[in-house]
């Protein structure tokens, strides 16, 4: 068990609607990390934050969007979704030196 | 541009020594990092190396880099059947991981 938390485990619905990811770093990461992983692109980065503050953004696309609230959990928002935006979706969490980064076990999200 | 190779399979002898290769390509990288996923499960932080170092041994695992080649490896020696699992190599650069595609270790009896 990381620490790091993520919610739901599994999540389906319909292409064009919007879904919330959500995520619980480990006690006393600052740092919390976006990943997607698919079967065609395999695992990408997507965003980070850093203490509330978007810090590194990879390949995140204009229909999606996160944020860190003041308790360090952070959300992904999902919108407009299309069948390819089916994958596990990670979270994870680092302390201040940003070296270590510790997964949580990952939301699957299916769109039909 | 950034990319890391791996990769797909290796299959080795239950009690053999495992070696999983990787190349890189972003000379800035301080650290190289190798994660397991089992089946169904998360990305489990196995070990990783500052790019000013050869070697790293931490029990079953050895990681070597050849910074000059962009070269790591990851060795499990007297590999086991719960070693079975995807390995992937990343390396960090401007504060995410650049990942690799990852190898699928296979054990044989």
């Amino acid at each position: 068990d990381s620490g790091v938390t993520q919610t739901p485990k599994h999540l389906i619905t319909a292409t064009g609607q919007r879904v919330t990811l959500r995520c619980s770093p480990r006690s006393g990461d600052l740092s919390v990390y976006w990943y997607q992983q698919s079967l065609d692109q395999g695992l990408q980065f997507l965003i980070q934050y850093y203490n509330g503050e978007e810090r590194a953004k990879g390949n995140i696309l204009e229909r999606f969007s996160a944020q860190q609230f003041p308790d360090l959990h952070s959300e992904l928002n999902l919108s407009s979704l299309e069948l390819g935006d089916s994958a596990l979706y990670f979270c994870a969490s680092s302390g201040r030196t940003s070296v270590e980064q510790y997964f949580g076990p990952g939301t699957r999200l299916t769109v039909t | 541009g950034e990319d890391v190779e791996q990769s797909l399979f290796l299959s080795v002898r239950e009690g053999d020594s495992s070696v999983i290769n990787c190349t890189y390509t972003d000379s800035s990288s301080t650290y190289l990092y190798w994660y397991k996923q089992e089946p169904g499960a998360g990305l489990q932080l196995l070990t990783y190396i500052f790019s000013n170092m050869d070697m790293k041994q931490d029990q079953r695992l050895t990681v070597l880099l050849n910074k000059k080649d962009k070269h790591l490896s990851l060795r499990i020696a007297d590999t086991q059947t719960g070693d079975s699992a995807i390995y992937f190599c990343a390396e960090n650069s401007n504060y995410q991981l650049i990942w690799g595609a990852g190898t699928k270790l296979i054990i044989k009896p």
